[in-house]
């Protein structure tokens, strides 16, 4: 398995301003993605942050405004931009490692 | 059509018994299929993978996956309140790295 780490854990932020959430995982792995939680809802895949290379985003999800950065094999960063009420949700890294992917403890962001 | 599909619940058993949870998926080049658990507040931990069809277990956990009829599913045996959670199906899209998640069947273990 492999250990994750997000911070923030929790953060409460104004309208019109951007998060960065940082992910770091104690081991070298290739593929990183990013989920959101929104209250009482599954899992929903953001994009996959490949180490090299732009960034791979899902139907709804735009770079501009979820930069993503992959400087190397073991951190990844996403920033929530512009940010409204409706982005308050759980942010959660991933790694995947071997063929399960394990999860970090999650980002729990408020926007007032 | 939801590329994997969970009834919701939530599904409540009593102590003691075995508890039962489907999940459906739409891709049938689908590899590779998971169960987590999430606690509320809490993010999911996995709790079993499961690649070939038939039976897979692990302690009082057991995965069936059957391909054919693009089904895969979790029971519980000896439910516990502790096992009280969120039960997220999860598959990998085409065969490949990319994890598509179910809505989750919330479960209530009743003492």
């Amino acid at each position: 398995s492999a250990v994750i780490s997000q911070k923030p854990s929790r953060d409460i932020c104004q309208r019109g301003t951007s998060l960065t959430i940082q992910c770091q995982v104690d081991s070298q792995v290739t593929m990183m993605f990013w989920y959101r939680q929104q209250p009482g809802q599954s899992l929903t895949l953001i994009a996959t942050a490949n180490q090299g290379s732009e960034a791979t985003y899902e139907s709804g999800f735009v770079i501009d405004k979820f930069p993503i950065s992959r400087p190397n094999l073991t951190f990844s960063t996403l920033t929530v931009s512009n940010l409204s009420p409706e982005d308050s949700s759980i942010y959660l890294c991933s790694a995947h490692l071997g063929n399960t992917i394990y999860f970090g403890e999650g980002s729990w962001l408020t926007v007032v | 059509q939801k590329e994997v599909e969970q009834n919701s619940g939530p599904l409540s058993v009593p102590e003691g018994a075995i508890a039962s949870l489907n999940c459906t998926y739409s891709d049938r080049g689908s590899q590779s299929f998971f169960w987590y658990r999430q606690y509320s507040g809490k993010s999911p931990e996995l709790i079993m993978f499961i690649y070939s069809n038939g039976d897979k277990e692990d302690g009082r956990f057991t995965a069936q996956l059957n391909k054919a009829s693009q089904y895969v599913s979790l029971l519980i045996r000896d439910s516990q309140p502790s096992d009280s959670a969120t039960y997220l199906c999860a598959v990998n899209r085409g065969g490949g790295f990319k994890t598509i998640f179910g809505a989750g069947t919330r479960l209530f273990v009743k003492a």
